[in-house]
């Protein structure tokens, strides 16, 4: 069985500029999250989807947006992005109420 | 929001060694776990404690669950340098996990 698929792995995005992220989950995973790690501020939630509803979000400004697919994949946005957001952002499925599952992260990096 | 602190936040040691990080909150978990997040990778997750008093075995790596379900203990018997990593502890859940800050190990040969 796949593991959690992240892209791209590493990105470099200038200020201002918008991102949009990849994750395709375990097959048969309907729910998704999403966590921004920073040596700072380590390792936070950003929102979780199920079957393509966003059923919590973090306590992230609104430049941070995602979705779900139909076929579970889901996609993360940051709009406007900031030198602050340079971080590892990383998607974890689970099939409901078991273990979170991660992927290998985007390393995103703003200048 | 449960908040969890870790300790030692950095910890290096030899090959060979015995070390324990542990994991606090002033709050009462119903479940704790740890995960560990080696360099390039996602966590892990390594082990679920449910019972208070509860003590779990993982070959070298020993977890214990304190009697009053606020605080956890993970204990290393003769560190590898394959055990280097960040080791996290969170509440238990699938769908939105509340991590502490970590403990940075590095077991050098």
């Amino acid at each position: 069985k796949a593991g959690v698929t992240q892209t791209p792995r590493y990105l470099i995005k200038t200020r201002g500029q918008q991102v949009t992220l990849s994750c395709s989950p375990i097959s048969g995973h309907r729910s998704v999250s999403w966590y921004q790690q920073t040596p700072g501020q380590g390792l936070q939630f950003l929102f979780e989807y199920f079957s393509e509803t966003q059923r919590n979000k973090g306590n992230f400004p609104g430049r941070f947006s995602g979705r779900q697919f139909s076929n579970s994949r889901s996609e993360m946005n940051v709009s406007t992005l900031e030198l602050g957001d340079s971080a590892l952002y990383l998607c974890a499925s689970s099939e409901q109420n078991t273990e979170a599952f991660f992927g290998q992260g985007t390393r995103l990096t703003v200048v | 929001t449960q908040l969890l602190e870790q300790s030692p936040q950095f910890l290096s040691i030899q090959e060979g060694e015995n070390l324990t990080v542990y994991c606090n909150s002033s709050s009462v978990f119903s479940s704790l776990q740890w995960y560990r997040q080696e360099p390039g990778e996602g966590p892990v997750l390594l082990v679920t404690v449910v019972t208070g008093g509860e003590v779990k075995k993982l070959k070298r790596l020993t977890f214990q669950f304190g009697d009053a379900r606020k605080d956890s203990s993970l204990h290393i018997t003769a560190a590898q340098p394959g055990d280097t990593g960040l080791y996290l502890c969170a509440p238990r859940s699938a769908r939105q996990l509340t991590f502490g800050s970590g403990t940075q190990l590095t077991v050098l040969p």
